[in-house]
């Protein structure tokens, strides 16, 4: 069975501080996708980052980092300079790798707030 | 360029009653996805589709709960009998199949009360 635990539940920072939000996963598949979406307060999934677990290279993007650690089933995101539109839900998600999609299975998320 | 929509976008019923919901999905995606997303959880998998066939579905969707997608387009959720625990945001997504991954589109949600 697969599974994705945040830990964090919430998490609260000053603006332009650095926050990382943890992720650890569970899965008996050796081939698999893991994500990082955001949900803001309009409720909407937004879609950051995908990771095959064949690439454990960590990817920068703009104020956005991710640790991808397969010995420590963790994948990570760190934002840099936090600003207050960061503030939002986070989640971690992981997938089988075959043919096509397959459904997402999701962690509890992280709510993070960023005060100015 | 549409994104994936659902109506209504919030739903308040009396327990015992019927309600069913829409998704459309980007025009071109051929895979849809039904996921209910409780008060501090994450998504929970319904079910979902390919065209018009029903692929998968979770345990979570118990006999009250079904969904169709006749002809590959829109799909309804329907929920009978709905209980208090019915009660959370029902998120649809939507993906293409060609490649190894086509990541998946969500709607805004509908979000269900049931008093």
């Amino acid at each position: 069975a697969q599974k994705v635990t945040q830990a964090q539940t919430e998490i609260s920072v000053v603006e332009k501080e650095d926050v990382t939000l943890d992720c650890v996963y569970e899965t008996r598949d050796t081939t698999y996708y893991l994500f990082w979406y955001k949900q803001p307060p309009s409720g909407e999934l937004v879609f950051l980052i995908r990771r095959n677990s064949f690439d454990e290279q960590n990817e920068i993007s703009g104020r956005y980092s991710w640790n991808f650690q397969k010995s420590t089933s963790s994948f990570n995101f760190t934002i840099t300079a936090s600003q207050v539109v960061d503030s939002a839900v986070y989640f971690c998600a992981l997938s089988e790798m075959n043919s096509g999609n397959t459904p997402l299975v999701f962690g509890k998320g992280t709510r993070l707030s960023v005060i100015a | 360029d549409t994104g994936v929509s659902q109506n209504p976008r919030h739903k308040i019923t009396k327990r015992g009653q019927n309600v069913t919901f829409r998704c459309d999905p980007i025009s071109e995606h051929n895979r849809l996805y039904w996921y209910r997303q409780t008060l501090g959880q994450g998504p929970e998998f319904l079910t979902y589709f390919q065209n018009e066939a029903q692929l998968e579905k979770s345990r979570l969707l118990s006999d009250r709960f079904s969904a169709e997608r006749p002809k590959g387009s829109f799909s309804t959720l329907e929920i009978q009998r709905t209980e208090q625990g019915d009660s959370a945001m029902y998120l649809c997504a939507s993906s293409g199949t060609g490649g190894s991954w086509n990541e998946q589109f969500f709607g805004p949600g509908t979000r269900l009360t049931v008093l």
